[in-house]
């Protein structure tokens, strides 16, 4: 069974400041992705990382898969109240169909 | 282009009884997928249908059965409700042919009493 293991699981910090969320297997994914989902609404796909060592950036948002594909991060600069939501990592498998996620950051940003 | 719906949003049942939850896929997507979202916790795989096939299952008991039609929409059934199953249901579309990325709709919030 493929587990992804996410961390921090809450994380308050102030508007301004900068934060990694890291998102950890001991499995390979063929594909990585990043999702932000808000209460009562379902996940929105922020990116998607297929090689390993990519790099993606958006806006303030860098993703980074793990060289051997079994990890990723996400690093937010000068977070914004608007950032607040759940982030979800879910890794892809090649044969398999489904995703399998992470269990979450749920990040709030003070204003 | 349209993008994924559910419904209905919100639904409350009895313990025991049966229920049914519909999805319309996102627009020139082949690929369904169902979700099951405890609070708190990610989402996990239920089952996925491919072309009126199902293409996978997750470790649901078989009381959770699907189905998918001709213009791709899906529907979710669960019968003998239990407790447990209070859940946000999430309903994804995707292109299909290995490409993994989902297109998530709202949800339906169901609530077992």
């Amino acid at each position: 069974t493929q587990l992804l293991e996410q961390s921090p699981q809450f994380l308050s910090i102030q508007e301004g400041e900068n934060l990694t969320v890291y998102c950890n297997s001991s499995s390979v994914f063929s594909s990585l992705q990043w999702y932000r989902q808000e209460p009562g609404e379902g996940p929105v796909l922020l990116v998607t990382v297929v090689t390993g060592g990519e790099v993606k950036k958006l806006k303030r948002l860098t993703f980074q898969f793990g060289d051997a594909r079994k990890d990723s991060s996400l690093h937010i600069t000068a977070a914004q109240p608007g950032d607040t939501g759940l982030y979800l990592c879910a890794g892809g498998s090649g044969s398999a169909r489904q995703l399998t996620f992470g269990s979450g950051t749920q990040l709030t940003v003070l204003p | 282009e349209t993008g994924v719906t559910q419904s209905p949003t919100h639904l409350i049942k009895t313990r025991g009884q049966q229920v049914t939850l519909r999805c319309s896929s996102q627009s020139g997507h082949n690929t369904v997928s169902w979700y099951q979202q405890a609070l708190g916790q990610g989402p996990q795989f239920i089952f996925q249908y491919y072309r009126e096939e199902e293409n996978g299952r997750g470790n649901f008991p078989p009381r959770f059965s699907g189905l998918q039609f001709p213009n791709y929409s899906s529907e979710l059934n669960v019968n003998a409700l239990e407790l447990d199953d209070s859940a946000l249901y999430l309903c994804a579309s995707s292109l299909g042919q290995g490409r993994t990325e989902a297109f998530f709709g709202q949800g339906t919030r169901l609530t077992v009493v």
